[in-house]
């Protein structure tokens, strides 16, 4: 049963190409995150919003962007992408520490 | 921040058998251990977790050990199936409410049939 939907699917963009990917999660969780998936599957957490707030924000690169419209909104949005950004970019909604993952947007810079 | 290391990176194991695979981090503040399991095309799901007051968990075949003193804690499969090959991942909570996971690096584990 999908709850926390992500678009889009795929995207394949060039260096310095700015992108945006949405999620929307259905179960009514107040914190909502995006971790990045690399090439060997390590999972990072990148940001994190409780209610539209901003609790968690790791060492990424200044070019990545959060934004919160409500609590069951978090998109991500890179600002001209760069070869290391080709990743999968999994968004998470969590209930008591459960994480409730995406099916993942796989973002390929060439 | 917290760190946690899972090894190993990768695990064969013949059907039937067992297969255990070993996590350690670096907060002791971190009270909450969950594990994740990936398949193939699929993103991750929890499939057992254990909090800092309990040493030992079961869910049928999975089993979850804490050992809080050496900061380790490890996922024992028993009795596996084809249907368990995956990547695993363990993690790490610091905050049973913030929310942030810390993941370990990964195990892919296959099943010889």
């Amino acid at each position: 049963e999908t709850a926390v939907f992500q678009t889009p699917n795929y995207h394949v963009t060039q260096v310095g190409n700015e992108v945006s990917f949405n999620c929307k999660q259905t179960l009514g969780h107040d914190t909502m995150y995006w971790y990045k998936q690399d090439s060997k599957k390590l999972l990072k957490i990148m940001f994190s919003y409780n209610n539209k707030q901003l609790i968690v924000n790791e060492t990424v690169p200044r070019r990545f962007s959060p934004q919160s419209s409500d609590k069951a909104h978090l998109n991500l949005r890179i600002k001209s992408v760069e070869p290391e950004d080709s990743a999968v970019y999994l968004c998470a909604s969590s209930y008591e520490n459960t994480l409730y993952f995406g099916a993942g947007t796989r973002l390929s810079v060439l | 921040g917290e760190q946690v290391e899972q090894l190993p990176s990768i695990l064969r194991v013949q059907e039937g058998s067992s297969a255990s695979i070993n996590c350690s981090y670096e907060d002791s503040a971190s009270n909450y251990f969950p594990w994740y399991k990936q398949e193939p095309g699929e993103n991750p799901k929890l499939i057992i977790d254990i909090r800092s007051n309990m040493e030992r968990k079961q869910i049928q075949e999975l089993i979850v050990l804490l050992d809080k003193k050496a900061k380790r804690f490890s996922l024992h499969i028993t009795d596996t199936q084809p249907g368990d090959s995956a990547m695993y991942f363990c993690a790490a909570s610091e905050n049973y409410n913030q929310g942030k996971l810390i993941f370990g690096q990964g195990t892919k584990l296959s099943i010889k049939p």
